[in-house]
Parts: structure tokens; sequence; C-alpha cells
């Protein structure tokens, strides 16, 4: 799992409940990616961002909410809104976003699961 | 846009015996193509990628994989396969695209399970 860590390993939500995902790298990437894991449905994208306060939403932003102030940190926020968060959220970065033969490299993952 | 087929969910090989498993990809333009390994409950491992080059890519854990542009394969093989290699497998593909980002697309998975 590299240098990414994401915390915690396991997450309960509550109903009407916002709770926070933490994703960290130490490898200096400027590009860093959100993505939920559903059962039969591959990755999903959530958000990404490229550089340091710049985001953009991916296919499945909505009832998500994210912030990228910092190089090494891309907390990603499940939010009330978001209906069916039941599942396994994994962070990724790369070196540059840009470029297109770079490799994605992938933290240990949060399972979210609701009360 | 964009797209990358797993069509098997499961291959069951015994081991020591060679192993592959299927992924068929659809760009616009070149394709720059992944594996992953996934055990469970973790995150994602890279195992290799195709960029350009060599049709035959090589990669960790005694994995390889074959491009092949006229059949839009990237197929993942191991000439005798691991008990340990047990595992879920994901094969991405990225669009040099037209500009702008261009995001990586997973397949489903595959899970292949080696029995003794």
């Amino acid at each position: 799992d590299g240098g990414i860590t994401q915390s915690p390993k396991y997450l309960f939500r509550k109903e009407g409940q916002n709770v926070t995902l933490s994703c960290e790298q130490n490898l200096n990437h400027d590009a860093m990616y959100w993505y939920r894991q559903d059962p039969g449905q591959g990755l999903r994208l959530i958000y990404y961002s490229q550089i340091v306060n710049d985001f953009q939403k991916g296919d499945i932003a909505e009832g998500y909410s994210v912030s990228r102030e910092k190089k090494e940190s891309f907390p990603l926020t499940v939010t009330s809104a978001q209906k069916n968060p039941t599942a396994f959220y994994l962070c990724a970065s790369s070196l540059r976003g840009w470029d297109y033969q770079e490799t994605q490299y992938f933290g240990p993952g949060t399972r979210l699961l609701v009360l | 846009a964009q797209s990358v087929a797993q069509p098997e969910d499961q291959v069951n090989v015994a081991e020591g015996n060679p192993l592959t498993v299927k992924c068929t990809y659809s760009v616009s333009g070149n394709p720059y193509l992944f594996w992953y390994v996934q055990y469970p409950n973790r995150g994602l491992q890279f195992l290799l990628k195709y960029i350009t080059g060599d049709n035959l890519v090589k990669g960790s854990y005694g994995f390889e994989a074959e491009f092949n542009k006229s059949q839009t394969s990237f197929h993942l093989k191991k000439p005798s396969a691991l008990v340990s290699d047990s595992a879920l497998y994901f094969c991405a593909v990225r669009d040099m695209g037209s500009g702008g980002y261009q995001k990586v697309t997973f397949g489903t998975g595959t899970k292949l399970q080696v029995i003794p």
C-alpha cells in the first residue's frame, strides 16, 4: 500500500450524520483521487485533485465533498445527502495527474457501514 | 468514451497450471492499460502497465500481460499459478484523449481462485 494511509479502517455512520474519511500520502504526489468500490461494480471515481487547492467531481460526486488544503492530505466527507454510503472507499495518488502514463497507487481502504 | 470489460467474474485454476485473466478495452485514441490485484479488505496493488513498445509486458510476482491491438485485448497471464495468487484482479484503461483530464476506467474485476 506504499506511502498512502487511510483512516479509520472501519467507520460507522448513523442516519443524518456526516463522516470524514482521512487520506494522507508521503510520496510527494501532486494528484490524489477518491474511489468507491461496490461488489461487482469495480471502482467508481468520486473526486480527484490534480494540485493543491483544486479538485474536480468524478462520476459519482453527489453526496460527497472534499478539500485539498495540503499536498499530503485529501479528506473525503460523506454527507447525509448520500443515501447509500455503505461501500469500501479507496484513496489513490499519482505523481502528476495529467500524465497519462502514470500509475495510481492506492491506500488500504476504509469500509463505511451504516448503523 | 472509454470502457473496459472483464468477461469472467471468476477464474478457477489448479496450482502449477498456467492462468489467464481476460480483459478487453475500448478507447478513441491510444490506450494506456493497467493491471492491479486486490487482496481481501486491502487496497489495489499495481502489477504492470502497457504504454507503448513491446506487446508483452512483464510485471510483479511473475505476471505478464499481452497487448493485442487488433483484438483490443490485454490479457493477464502467469505460467504457473500459486495458491497465494488467489485474489481479485482489475484491468484498467486510460485514453490519451483529446485534451483535458482523462480518468482511469476500471473493469468490474475477476476473482482468481487457485486450487491446491
